[in-house]
């Protein structure tokens, strides 16, 4: 079945540091690649997406690759600032119609002034 | 535009007691998710529907849960009777027709159930 495997908080880190947050996946075919947001108190929200290996998916900052040799969607930031701190999901949809999208088990950052 | 509406936001409840929680879909939007959030699972696929279809109900922990769709623009998540490990925040989601761009999910701002 498909899965997503994405590194286990929380990751702490001083404002304008580099972030990075991996994520792996495991699905036949091409699926579309997802990176959400949660920040305290809200519900996810769509932070990037690519559909298709060797896409790069980017917005606020955020950027991640979508990798089909190593089957990764990492997701980075150059640099961190504290309104980023929230809960990271890696997410992945099956190619080929509607099929259930599957969630990683999020990653909560902290960015401390 | 209107994103996903849920309510109500915060509830508080008795054991036993019978809860509703009630979604407004974003217009248009042919797919509708329900699902559970606790610190202990994570983010759980409850069910979810396809022009107002269930189609697959197999996250659905127990018979005491229950998901309707009475039309495009309004769908309930039922409790009862509920129980203390039912707390947890419950999201509501939809997307439209699958489409060459994936895809994309759009959530409420949930619904934070507390079962005593």
């Amino acid at each position: 079945g498909n899965s997503v495997t994405q590194m286990e908080g929380p990751v702490t880190l001083s404002e304008e540091a580099f972030l990075t947050i991996n994520c792996t996946y495991t699905a036949t075919g091409y699926p579309s690649l997802f990176w959400y947001v949660q920040y305290p108190g809200e519900g996810l929200q769509l932070l990037l997406k690519a559909t298709k290996a060797d896409d790069k998916g980017s917005n606020k900052g955020f950027e991640a690759t979508y990798r089909k040799e190593t089957t990764s969607f990492h997701l980075e930031k150059g640099s961190v600032q504290v309104s980023d701190s929230a809960v990271y999901f890696c997410a992945l949809s099956p190619s080929g119609g509607y099929q259930k999208v599957t969630f990683g088990i999020g990653t909560k950052l902290q960015v401390i002034p | 535009d209107a994103g996903v509406i849920q309510s109500p936001r915060h509830e508080v409840t008795e054991m036993g007691q019978e809860v509703t929680l009630r979604c407004k879909p974003i217009s248009g939007h042919d797919y509708l998710f329900w699902y559970r959030q606790t610190m202990m699972r994570g983010l759980e696929l409850l069910i979810y529907f396809n022009n107002n279809v269930p189609i697959d109900d197999s996250g659905m922990p127990e018979d005491r849960f229950s998901a309707k769709m009475p039309n495009a623009s309004f769908s309930t998540l039922k409790i009862q009777p509920s129980e203390p490990r039912d707390s947890a925040v419950y999201f509501c989601a939809s997307s439209p027709r699958t489409g060459s761009s994936g895809n994309t999910i759009y959530f409420g701002e949930g619904s934070w159930l507390t079962v005593v």
